[in-house]
């Protein structure tokens, strides 16, 4: 079974520019989140969807951040124009949503973002 | 607002001996807590989740508590290996699902 794909892998912009990430969960996850994770630090929340309904997107910086998920299956997070502070890799992770099983979350290797 | 703490400072360990993280969390009790390992440059993967009506759990080599009067988790790893060695994550999640919140890992170190 093939695990949740994150692209792409690494990403070096300048600052002001846009950048775009891409996951692709485990086939049949109806739930899908996508995490930031500063150096030293755990995985922080940024959005987390049911199929294509964005249900918790309360630490999603919503002013130059967004993310859809457009057919409930891959999603695209979106940044612009980026920070220098936005430094960071951006993890994805998808959950199954069965009973007994909705909590494990199955990650992605991240992308690492570097801001200049 | 929810805080966890985990060992900030890396362990070192000898390769057989038991390793015991400990992970502590304030304010409010969670409905479950899971322990995670990550290596680097790589995603987090599930190891154990035990829930608040659970004291301990186990599988192979590993084993977690959950004390919920001390509001702290531990986990074990028995006869450790220097495969062993990556970052730990403690999360918890308050509202029964979709909610996690995580530590900042703990590094530990097993050498042969």
């Amino acid at each position: 079974e093939a695990g949740v794909v994150q692209s792409p892998r690494y990403k070096i912009i300048e600052k002001k520019q846009p950048v775009a990430f891409w996951c692709n969960p485990i086939s049949g996850h109806n739930t899908l989140y996508w995490y930031r994770q500063n150096l030293g630090q755990g995985p922080e929340l940024l959005i987390r969807y049911e199929n294509e309904e964005a249900v918790d997107d309360s630490q999603l910086p919503k002013d130059r951040f967004s993310a859809e998920r457009l057919k409930g299956v891959d999603s695209t997070l979106k940044i612009q124009p980026a920070e220098l502070g936005d430094s960071a890799v951006y993890l994805c992770a998808s959950s199954s949503g069965l009973a007994g099983e909705q909590e494990t979350q199955y990650f992605g290797p991240g992308t690492r973002l570097l801001v200049l | 607002s929810q805080k966890i703490e985990q060992n900030s400072e890396a362990l070192n360990i000898q390769e057989g001996k038991t390793a015991t993280l400990t992970c502590n969390y304030t304010n409010y009790s969670p409905a479950y807590l899971q322990w995670y390992r990550q290596d680097p440059g790589r995603g987090p993967v599930f190891l154990l989740l035990i829930r608040e009506n659970e004291k301990e759990k186990r599988k192979e080599r590993l084993k977690v508590t959950f004390d919920t009067t001390l509001k702290q988790s531990l986990f074990h790893i028995t006869a450790s290996q220097p495969a062993d060695s990556a970052t730990y994550l403690c999360a918890l999640d308050y509202t029964g699902g979709f909610k996690t919140i995580f530590g900042a890992g703990t590094r530990l170190f097993v050498k042969a």
